[in-house]
């Protein structure tokens, strides 16, 4: 998958469940990144990481948790308190923040 | 923080024809412009970009104009094509503060191309 790969491409959450998603880059890349893709709102940014260790808030960081304890893996855990989790989650990277991002493939989350 | 509006949602074309989709931005520090697109089922992957000391950048059939004292940046595809039609975003990037670095999307235009 080019060098950035998410997993799984479809996951299901059961009400009051976490569930994590996985996304992992061989790209040397710094900078990585978690999108929430609905119908016609575009991208929303969830989180956002400059290097490891380090991670900021996007527009919609509410019930969700990240971390970045390596440099080529920034898991995304959707929690119990995200009410409306059923979107398609893209994870990217890049080498400077904010510019060339190189997407995934996506992890398609629904609720049962 | 920024706020990109774009426009229109969707468009549709004759093979052969122009397209233009237009974005606008809030942040007047905002120096970085990309243009993704989003083939059906597939990830979005950069097409164009294009920085806010520069007015205008041409890669073949595509370009991108910038307009920074009106806040608004345009994409350009001439000569389109069946295989042109997919989902394309604007962004603008965040230059100070502390969202420096946050990429902001717009809500992506819908292009089919009719052959």
């Amino acid at each position: 998958d080019g060098g950035i790969t998410q997993s799984p491409k479809y996951l299901f959450r059961k009400e009051g469940q976490n569930v994590t998603l996985s996304c992992e880059q061989n790209l040397n890349h710094d900078a990585m990144y978690w999108y929430r893709q609905d119908p016609g709102q575009g991208l929303r940014l969830i989180y956002y990481s400059q290097i490891v260790n380090d991670f900021q808030k996007g527009d919609i960081a509410e019930g969700y948790s990240v971390s970045r304890e390596k440099k080529e893996s920034f898991p995304l855990t959707v929690t119990s308190a995200q009410k409306n989790p059923t979107a398609f989650y893209l994870c990217a990277s890049s080498i400077d923040l904010g510019e060339k991002l190189f997407f995934g493939s996506g992890t398609q989350l629904s609720v049962l | 923080g920024e706020n990109v509006e774009q426009h229109p949602s969707t468009l549709s074309v004759q093979e052969g024809d122009s397209a233009v989709i237009k974005c606008t931005y809030s942040d007047s520090a905002s120096n970085y412009f990309p243009w993704y697109k989003q083939e059906l089922g597939k990830r979005p992957q950069l097409i164009i970009d294009i920085r806010s000391n520069v007015g205008e950048k041409k890669d073949q059939r595509i370009a991108v104009t910038l307009n920074k004292t009106a806040k608004h940046f345009s994409l350009h595809i001439t000569e389109t094509q069946p295989e042109d039609s997919a989902v394309y975003f604007c962004a603008a990037i965040e230059a100070g503060g502390t969202s420096y670095g946050k990429l902001t999307f717009g809500q992506g235009t819908i292009l089919t191309v009719h052959p």
